[in-house]
């Protein structure tokens, strides 16, 4: 079994500045893929970043990068240069290789960013 | 172009009625999820199948049931059992592969259930 927590349940960034959400998971299996997934307003899950558990160069996407620490089974998400439309709920995720896997989500992080 | 279709958007039922939410896919995506989402519970499996003809329940079944008879439609029926339907229900799938989620998985728009 899979758990993924998300123990922030609010932040705020001011535009341009740098912000990191966190994210931990817990999971027995050996490999598996981990994701952020942002949900805009309009309520649409749109994949920001991946990381593979078995890399361990962390991912990065443009402004978005994020800490994988796999012994601490931690996976946050730093955004830099924050804009407005980044302003959403940020899911972390997580999966475990196999055709029967299942994604795992964490309870969510509303960011907000500020003028 | 290809992706996942939920309708509809806002569903409103009365207390003791079934009603189903649609999900249909044309990107020949072998497995499809059903997810509820409430605020600060994030998004829960309900219902799940990887192939036609077969679905298995997911951490919430309770209260609903599936049915998956053509490879692109995956519909949720709410029943009367469900004691707290009002949500967001969201539909997802997964490509075809030998079980290398890298993609993750692709969302419809979802479905605003509201009891009244």
């Amino acid at each position: 079994a899979q758990t993924v927590t998300q123990s922030q349940p609010e932040m705020s960034v001011q535009e341009a500045e740098t912000v990191t959400l966190s994210c931990t998971y817990d999971t027995s299996e050996s490999d598996y893929y981990l994701f952020w997934y942002k949900q805009p307003p309009s309520r649409q899950m749109i994949l920001v970043i991946r990381q593979e558990a078995y890399k361990q160069q962390n991912a990065t996407e443009n402004r978005f990068s994020v800490n994988f620490q796999k012994a601490a089974k931690s996976f946050s998400l730093k955004i830099s240069d924050s804009q407005l439309g980044d302003a959403a709920m940020y899911f972390c995720a997580s999966i475990p290789t196999g055709t029967a896997s299942k994604l795992t989500f964490g309870t969510g992080t509303r960011l907000q960013v500020t003028l | 172009d290809g992706g996942i279709t939920q309708s509809p958007k806002y569903l409103f039922r009365k207390e003791g009625q079934n009603v189903t939410l649609s999900c249909e896919q044309n990107l020949n995506h072998d497995a499809m999820y059903w997810y509820r989402q409430d605020p600060g519970q994030g998004l829960r499996l309900i219902y799940y199948s990887q192939i036609v003809n077969d679905f298995q329940k997911g951490d919430i079944a309770e209260g609903y049931s599936v049915s998956r008879e053509k490879k692109e439609s995956f519909p949720l029926t709410v029943t009367s059992a469900q004691k707290n339907p009002t949500a967001f229900y969201l539909c997802a799938s997964k490509p075809p592969g030998q079980g290398t989620p890298l993609h993750g998985y692709t969302f419809g728009s979802g479905t605003r259930l509201t009891v009244v």
